[in-house]
Formats: C-alpha cells, sequence, structure tokens
C-alpha cells in the first residue's frame, strides 16, 4: 500500500535541542495528523490539522498543514528524554465519513543526555 | 474517554493454528473499526476496514480468506489469522473511530503474533 515519505528516518539529539521533522505525499490529504509510538505500543495522537495552511501547537510541539496539502512537519522544541519513540505522519481523505490512514515510513527519535 | 483494548497482548501458537484477536471499544461505539499489520521497524498498514454489520473491505494484497474479520457489535470487531504461518508473526493493531469526532480513529496498544 501507499506510503507517505518521513525524514529524517533517525535522529539523535541531545535533551534540550529542538527536532523538526517533516513528511511529504504525492497525494492530497484533508487531513493531516502526528502521532508517537513507544515500543510494545500503539499509536498516540499528538496533534490533528484540518485545514491547508494551519499552524497548531500542543504544549511543545507544533505542526504545519502544507499549503499543496501533500505536506506537512512536526517540531519538537526543547526535547526531553520522554521524547524518545517513533514519530509517524498519517494523511486522510475523508469525504464525510470514517476513513483510512495512510502511515509515513516514520522518524525514529533518540534523546542523549 | 475514547479507550480501545485488544485481547490478547500477545501470543505465541504453532504454525497452521488458528489465532484470535479482539479489539473493544471500551467506552464509546465504534462506527468502524480498522485492523493494521505493523513488522518491526516499519510503518504501520492497513490492513482492513470494517464497519458493524456488514462484511470488511480489504487492502489489496491482504488476503479475506486468511484474515477473517468480524464486526459484530459497535464495541467488538475480531481478526483471525487462520492456519497461521512464521511470516504472518507481526504486531496487529486495531483503532476504532466513532460518528462526530472528525473521524479520528483511536488505537489499541497492539497485539504480538509470534507463530512458530
Amino acid at each position: 500500500g501507499q506510503q507517505l515519505n518521513q525524514s529524517p528516518q533517525s535522529m539523535f539529539i541531545q535533551e534540550g535541542e529542538d527536532v523538526s521533522m517533516n513528511c511529504t505525499s504525492s497525494s492530497i490529504f484533508n487531513t493531516w495528523l502526528w502521532y508517537k509510538q513507544d515500543p510494545g505500543e500503539g499509536p498516540v495522537l499528538l496533534i490533528a490539522l484540518y485545514k491547508a495552511g494551519e499552524l497548531t501547537s500542543n504544549g511543545r510541539l507544533t505542526a504545519q498543514f502544507g499549503i499543496t496539502r501533500k505536506d506537512s512537519f512536526l517540531n519538537i522544541s526543547a526535547s526531553i528524554p520522554s521524547d524518545v519513540g517513533i514519530y509517524f505522519c498519517a494523511g486522510q481523505f475523508s469525504p464525510g465519513t470514517a476513513s483510512k490512514l495512510t502511515f509515513g515510513t516514520g522518524t525514529r527519535l533518540q534523546v542523549t543526555l | 474517554g475514547a479507550v480501545v483494548s485488544q485481547h490478547p497482548s500477545w501470543v505465541i501458537c504453532k504454525s497452521g493454528t488458528s489465532v484470535k484477536i479482539e479489539c473493544r471499544s471500551l467506552d464509546f461505539q465504534a462506527t468502524t473499526m480498522f485492523w493494521y499489520r505493523q513488522f518491526p521497524k516499519q510503518s504501520l498498514m492497513l490492513m482492513a476496514t470494517s464497519n458493524e454489520g456488514s462484511k470488511a473491505t480489504y487492502e489489496q494484497g491482504v488476503e479475506k480468506d486468511k484474515f477473517l474479520i468480524n464486526h459484530a457489535s459497535l464495541t467488538l470487531s475480531t481478526l483471525t489469522v487462520t492456519s497461521a504461518h512464521p511470516e504472518d508473526s507481526s504486531f496487529y493493531i486495531c483503532s476504532a473511530s466513532r460518528a462526530n469526532t472528525n473521524n479520528e480513529q483511536f488505537f489499541g496498544p497492539g497485539t504480538r503474533l509470534t507463530v512458530l
């Protein structure tokens, strides 16, 4: 099935640093979502974006829905050790009823003290 | 609210046996449930979408006779892996969505299947 391209694939950063990751698609979506997955668990929703150009924050997290509707980025400011995990973007094209998600390839984040 | 559970959390079985995985929405009625498969260090891949009381819609390349999905009620969907083989070993994750929530999917904690 289709996957969205995420970059970087992995990153090692020091505590306190800011992190940026992005996601691109060849097709448009009308919803972009960012999830975090810890080992052996299901993904947890971090931020949802519903409108092209939208910039939304959730604590230290900020995400934007690209104007072209084909990309999105996620920023994490002042990283802490518990930010470790895998971050996935997901696109959704939903004409009114529940519809499927297409996930990105994931960005593995490791934070060192 | 919007809690989704899965049972079992892990299962080990012999090759050729069938395994059933349950997905339950604990505090809401799920109009639609989704089943994903995730291989190690890979992303989630949608296997099928199911609506209560109707047949599941499978993604291309997913064998419907091998991965049987039953969505008998608004709070329960089951995935049965029939005649499991080692290549079916994976992390299976379900999600559930309800009406009037911007189509948000609430994910379960996943089930680790290991086929010997």
